[in-house]
């Protein structure tokens, strides 16, 4: 099955500074490519995604690229806030069974 | 904005009792998914419906575990009987198509 791994587990960076999320997957089925947001005691948020037939997608502070040929994807956030403060999930998912697989989550402190 | 609703929220129990949760997907959404989510980890897929229809179980241990949409609208997810390892938030998503899952608040359970 798919496997997804994600890097750093935590990161801490100081407000307005950018943060970089990593993560690489193994099956090459896949072709969706999530990013959840987790505040404590919340479910997972959906912030952004990206489609194998796109190579970037950007949204305000927060964009996506992904590199199909080496199987990675990676979530920027520029200009970061405190607000930004919580766990982020990457995902991916194949036309084969929908499902998400998901990272292991990356924990972003924001300090002021 | 419409929501994925779920409860109970928090739900503590003795270990070899029965327990249930429930979960309201956004009205339209035909696919409904369960996940667990151990602490510090992502989710994982339990079950999958599409419609009243199990599309993926393959992760569900069906020996204690049992789930079921009876009219495709809303779902409940069984337990019985509890384990301590049980212990996890429990994570209710729907989706219109293969993509964009939305996720509930989540039920967070305790086994003691």
């Amino acid at each position: 099955g798919e496997n997804v791994e994600q890097h750093p587990s935590t990161l801490s960076v100081q407000e307005g500074d950018s943060a970089v999320i990593k993560c690489t997957y193994s099956d090459s089925a896949s072709n969706y490519f999530p990013w959840y947001k987790q505040e404590l005691g919340k479910g997972p948020q959906l912030i952004i995604d990206i489609r194998s037939n796109v190579g970037e997608k950007k949204d305000q502070r927060i964009a996506v690229t992904l590199n199909k040929t080496a199987k990675h994807f990676s979530l920027h956030i520029t200009e970061t806030q405190p607000e930004d403060s919580a766990v982020y999930f990457c995902a991916a998912s194949s036309d084969s069974g929908y499902a998400l697989n998901f990272g292991k989550g990356t924990s972003l402190l924001v300090t002021p | 904005e419409a929501e994925v609703a779920q409860s109970p929220r928090y739900k503590i129990t003795e270990k070899s009792q029965a327990v249930a949760f429930w979960c309201d997907p956004i009205s339209g959404h035909a696919t409904l998914y369960w996940y667990r989510q151990i602490l510090g980890q992502g989710p994982e897929l339990l079950v999958q419906f599409q419609d009243e229809s199990v599309v993926d179980d393959s992760q569900l241990p069906k020996d204690r575990f049992s789930a079921e949409r009876l009219k495709g609208v809303d779902s409940t997810l069984k337990i019985q009987p509890a384990e301590l390892g049980d212990s996890a938030m429990y994570l209710c998503a729907s989706s219109v198509t293969a993509y964009e899952q939305y996720f509930g608040p989540g039920t967070r359970l305790t086994v003691t």
